[in-house]
């Protein structure tokens, strides 16, 4: 069966500081994974997709297929990504399974 | 995104009363799922319709039920509310003509059951 795990419910920085937050899956399939924010008094809104290749916001995920893992990094951390963070993987059917969470802090 | 909206955006009710929680979209995407989210469990997905006619379980779908109105409507159902069915609610939609999907969100309905 698809998991996603995120190991840290909570996570805090201060500005300036490199960040990682932590993304493991199971999935017998081809992976396609997420990154999900949810800032504060905001709704859920899609971060970045491993496909894409993309930096968004100055955040970057590679996937590591060999340990099945999806970590989200940003060299120098900003207060303004304090959010909740869910990394998801989309499984048949278009379903998505979604982490736990992470809860970023990022303090001045 | 504004094209999504749910009502209520809270609900406070009592155990055992019938409940109903609408989601509209003006997104013109065929595809509607409800999650429940839950301190440290994440978000879990309810249920999820693909178009009108498809109503598919997801993995806490018990004393849930939906029902896809048209399809820009998606409303769930919680025939006798229980104390833990107390969470912050999502719909989501979903484009079929996307690879991969991107799902956007309602900004969530909160329910407390009493």
């Amino acid at each position: 069966a698809q998991r996603v795990t995120q190991p840290e419910k909570l996570l805090s920085v201060f500005k300036g500081a490199p960040v990682e937050l932590k993304c493991n899956y199971s999935y017998s399939g081809s992976p396609e994974l997420f990154w999900y924010v949810q800032y504060s008094r905001q709704r859920l809104q899609l971060l970045l997709r491993h496909i894409s290749r993309e930096s968004i916001k100055g955040f970057t995920a590679d996937l590591n297929k060999g340990e099945t893992s999806f970590h989200l990094k940003k060299p120098f951390a900003q207060e303004e990504d304090s959010a909740m963070y869910y990394c998801a993987l989309i499984t048949s059917g278009s379903r998505l399974t979604f982490g736990e969470g992470t809860q970023l802090t990022v303090n001045p | 995104d504004a094209d999504v909206t749910q009502t209520p955006r809270n609900r406070i009710t009592k155990t055992g009363k019938r409940i109903m929680l609408e989601c509209s979209q003006t997104k013109g995407h065929d595809r509607m799922y409800w999650y429940r989210q839950d301190p440290g469990l994440g978000l879990r997905l309810i249920y999820y319709s693909f178009d009108v006619k498809d109503i598919n379980k997801g993995e806490i779908s018990d004393g849930y039920s939906v029902s896809r109105q048209a399809q820009a409507k998606f409303s769930l159902s919680l025939e006798s509310a229980i104390p833990n069915q107390t969470a912050l609610y999502f719909c989501a939609t979903s484009d079929l003509k996307v690879r991969p999907d991107t799902q956007y969100f309602g900004p969530g309905t909160r329910l407390t059951v009493l």
